[in-house]
């Protein structure tokens, strides 16, 4: 079973949709994730990160985590064709190592 | 804002040679990563390092590849002689502390393999 599991879409959605971004992952001992945004032939950006269990906002994004269920959420509130990029949900692993779900490409259409 | 800086940005290189990708991590911080990612494939762990050692290594981090940190600012990645599937980019990210703190990620080197 994989560590982390994302659906790569691609999700294309109208501008000032919400969107929903996932990941399961196969560890119940993960504490620590992540979210990062990656645009085009760039770094992973740090977007979102949450430790254990519950939400966290941070203006226009919500990140989720349920441990019970091992999944993870990243919601996208009033989408702007500006948030087109490949979204990463990451895991540490432990000893500070990431592991990455595939990616998200997102599209949002004006 | 502070941020890793990583150069080349794209290096071509045959098969068989030996590069050296570079990165500057930020200013601070204490822990230093490398990543790679083949075209359409996830990022993957490489290796990590503190305290002038490495921490954790992948299995992908074989003896073709070490890390160093020569300064007080670089950390570079050496590939000894590269294969046509080392060809990914090569991202470079540095954490200030252990624990619940964040890893902060380069542009990356794209790196060619011929």
């Amino acid at each position: 079973q994989k560590e982390v599991e994302q659906d790569p879409g691609p999700l294309s959605v109208p501008e000032g949709a919400i969107v929903s971004l996932n990941c399961t992952y196969s560890n119940s001992a993960f504490q620590y994730f992540m979210w990062y945004r990656q645009y085009s032939r760039k770094g992973p950006e740090l977007l979102m990160y949450t430790y254990s269990s519950g939400n966290k906002e941070d203006g226009r994004f919500t990140a989720q985590v349920d441990k019970s269920s091992k999944y993870i959420s990243l919601f996208i509130r009033d989408s702007q064709p500006s948030d087109s990029a490949t979204y990463l949900c990451a895991i540490d692993q432990g000893a500070q190592k990431l592991v990455f779900g595939q990616g998200t490409r997102l599209t949002i259409n004006p | 804002e502070p941020e890793v800086t990583q150069t080349p940005s794209h290096q071509v290189t045959q098969m068989g040679q030996e590069v050296i990708l570079r990165c500057v991590p930020i200013s601070n911080h204490l822990y230093f990563y490398w990543y790679r990612q083949i075209l359409g494939q996830k990022v993957e762990f490489l290796v990590s390092f503190y305290n002038n050692e490495i921490s954790e290594k992948s299995e992908i981090f074989d003896d073709q590849f070490s890390v160093e940190r020569p300064d007080g600012s670089n950390f570079t990645l050496k590939i000894r002689s590269t294969k046509l599937e080392d060809s990914a980019m090569y991202f470079c990210a540095s954490m200030y502390s252990g624990g619940t703190d964040t890893q902060y990620f380069g542009p990356g080197t794209r790196l060619t393999v011929l």
